[in-house]
């Protein structure tokens, strides 16, 4: 059975205290592996897609690297304004279904 | 948000009434998705659309409907609401390739 496990599920940090998010993750053959944040009352956004083993994808100070059991999302000497939940996804290449994760809920104090 | 919007926002509806949302977009995307969110659980698949009129069940289809009859507009509908479906409801566009999905605000329905 496809499992997507993200870890912790909340975290709180100091401004500027870097850390990384994890999304563990069981599928019978991967087709794409998405993060994406979400804001209190609003819709995720989407943020990376990543296909194989290896592959890294930066944006600002997120950084996200997959191997072929998990994802990291790490963060980079973060900001408030990067407080907001973390999204893991992953989509079956067998029937292109897609699994989320519970979420990380991140929280940067100032 | 990319062209897609869902009304109502919010809803407190009755037990065993129905209720219709409504997911509309502007970015001609021919797959459109209905997701329901639950605290403790990851956004979960309800009902898809590949084109107009084509439509499939998703993970959690229990006593939801939906319809497409034009690519802009994707309804759900909730035939007889019980309290299980109380949740906040994203539609989404996409999920074709490397964009990933767009997601609309949301609606919070409240089935008391």
């Amino acid at each position: 059975e496809d499992q997507v496990t993200q870890s912790p599920e909340a975290l709180r940090l100091q401004e500027g205290e870097s850390s990384s998010l994890n999304c563990s993750y069981t599928v019978s053959g991967l087709r794409g592996l998405f993060w994406y944040r979400q804001d209190p009352g609003k819709g995720p956004e989407f943020l990376f897609t990543l296909y194989s083993a290896g592959e890294e994808k930066e944006k600002e100070r997120l950084k996200a690297t997959l191997t072929k059991k998990e994802s990291f999302l790490h963060i980079t000497a973060p900001k408030p304004e990067d407080s907001a939940t973390y999204l893991c996804a992953v989509q079956d290449g067998r029937d292109d279904k897609i699994i989320f994760g519970k979420g990380t809920r991140l929280h940067i104090l100032p | 948000d990319a062209g897609i919007t869902q009304s109502p926002r919010h809803k407190v509806t009755e037990t065993g009434t129905p209720v219709t949302l409504r997911c509309h977009q502007t970015e001609n995307h021919r797959y459109m998705y209905w997701y329901r969110q639950d605290p403790g659980h990851g956004l979960r698949l309800i009902h898809y659309s590949y084109g107009v009129k084509d439509t499939d069940k998703g993970e959690v289809s229990d006593g939801y409907s939906v319809s497409r009859s034009k690519t802009e507009d994707f309804l759900l509908t909730l035939e007889s609401a019980t309290s299980s479906q109380t949740s906040v409801y994203f539609c989404a566009i996409g999920g074709q390739g490397a964009e990933g999905y767009t997601f609309g605000s949301g609606t919070r329905l409240t089935v008391v």
